[in-house]
């Protein structure tokens, strides 16, 4: 398996447009989660998913942000419009649990940096 | 509310010194404990979690319950541990919703110096 994989590693944008950061989860995973780090706050999270329901999204800094997973490989986060106190690393994560209800494979992806000018 | 706590921001030790970087956390029960490792520029990593009780890259994490404390540990640093380092959180396994959400710390950056 290739692991989280998040998409652009980079994005560079000017304030006011639209942003969209990708993820492909871990196949099997039914979990998927959006941390955004910076270093004023560190990590962060946004939003989870549990077999492609938002579950908690109380961690969303307000209504410019929204996520979907429209299905279980696949979830976006998008930012409009975006400002520049947006700019940060925004990483995936994905994991599951086994039988026994221990969490197992909870794995980050390589991270979008987002810098918005 | 669950919160987990790392008091430094930045550690900075000698090579083959001791290491040991703190994580204090609150939660009304058992939760899982963690420890993750970014290298510079590069995904989160897990080091370590406390059910597991082993030794990663020589690190070492003990749990005390009565202080609250997952204090990561290493007796020599090497240059190569120089990273940032995430104490997390999590439920008790067999929590339904949300049963593996992570909180994370705000992180310590070691620095390892020859």
């Amino acid at each position: 398996d290739a692991g989280v994989i998040q998409s652009p590693r980079h994005e560079v944008t000017e304030m006011g447009q639209e942003v969209t950061l990708r993820c492909k989860p871990i196949s099997g995973h039914d979990y998927l989660f959006w941390y955004r780090q910076t270093m004023m706050r560190g990590l962060e999270l946004l939003i989870y998913f549990n077999n492609n329901v938002p579950i908690d999204d109380s961690g969303m800094p307000e209504d410019r942000f929204s996520a979907k997973m429209p299905n279980a490989s696949f979830s976006t986060l998008k930012i409009q419009p975006s400002e520049p106190r947006d700019s940060a690393v925004y990483f995936c994560a994905s994991s599951g649990f086994d039988r026994t209800g221990f969490v197992y494979g909870y794995t980050f992806g390589s991270g979008t940096r987002l810098t918005v000018v | 509310a669950q919160r987990v706590t790392q008091p430094e921001k930045l550690l900075s030790v000698f090579k083959g010194a001791p290491v040991e970087l703190k994580c204090n956390y609150s939660y009304s029960g058992s939760p899982e404990l963690f420890w993750y490792v970014q290298y510079s520029r590069q995904r989160l990593q897990l080091l370590l979690r406390h059910i597991s009780r082993e030794s990663i890259k020589g690190f070492t994490a003990d749990l005390n319950k009565g202080e609250t404390s997952f204090h990561l540990k290493k007796p020599f640093a090497q240059e190569e541990d120089s990273a940032m380092y995430y104490c997390a959180l999590s439920p008790p396994a067999g929590l339904t919703g949300g049963g593996n959400k992570l909180t994370f710390g705000t992180g310590t950056q070691l620095k390892v110096e020859l």
